[in-house]
């Protein structure tokens, strides 16, 4: 089925450091989801987005609904070890089917 | 809260046999939940839709016959994957969309298949 295109597909970064990272699609999607899956488990919901522009944060987690529509970013700010495993966007381009999109994944590694 | 258990976590089979893995939202009720496919590094794969009290609704390829889903209830769906092959080996994930806050989707733990 389709995917959003998430980058960088993977990252290598020292303890402390911030981490961005960016889901990016070619249609507009009215909801956008943040997911972070460690290995052997499902995807846990970090962050909810629902308007264009918003801004949301959850600890060291700040996510971007991009003004477009068209696309979403997910900032970590000084990093820790936990924070190791993959994050997924997830986007909802019609409010009339539940059914979202999710992107290939961004895999971050901590170097400690 | 928001609490989705997925059972068992891992399961070992032999091929022609049928497994089934129960997905319950623990803490709310959910009229839809998804059943997903995850190999090794990849994303998730949708494969149906599970609508409470009626049929649920495949992705395209996926066999319903080999894959049976019943959404008996608000709180629990099932997914029976039957005669299985070693292909069928993967991680299976349920999620449930929370009636009341539809606008989001929370997973279960995971199933990991091995059929040997």
């Amino acid at each position: 089925g389709q995917q959003l295109n998430q980058s960088p597909q993977s990252m290598f970064i020292q303890e402390g450091e911030d981490v961005s990272m960016n889901c990016t699609s070619s249609s507009i999607f009215n909801t956008w989801l943040w997911y972070k899956q460690e290995p052997g488990e499902g995807p846990v919901l970090l962050i909810a987005l629902y308007k264009a522009g918003e801004l949301t944060s959850n600890g060291r987690l700040t996510a971007q609904f991009g003004i477009t529509r068209k696309d979403s970013f997910l900032n970590i700010s000084a990093s820790i070890p936990s924070d190791v495993g993959i994050y997924f966007c997830a986007g909802r381009a019609n409010f009339g089917n539940e059914k979202l999109t999710f992107g290939t994944g961004t895999r971050l590694t901590i170097i400690p | 809260g928001a609490v989705v258990s997925q059972h068992p976590s891992r399961v070992i089979c032999k091929s022609g046999t049928s497994v089934k893995i129960e997905c319950r939202s623990l803490d709310f009720q959910a009229t839809t939940m998804f059943w997903y496919r995850q190999f090794p590094k990849q994303s998730l794969m949708l494969m149906a839709t599970s609508n409470e009290g009626s049929k649920a609704t495949y992705e395209q390829g996926v066999e319903k016959d080999k894959f049976l889903i019943n959404h008996a209830s608000l709180t629990l769906s099932t997914l029976t994957v039957t005669s299985a092959h070693p292909e069928d080996s993967s991680f299976y994930i349920c999620s449930a969309i929370p009636v009341t806050d539809r606008q989001k989707l929370f997973f279960g733990s995971g199933t990991q298949l091995s059929v040997l």
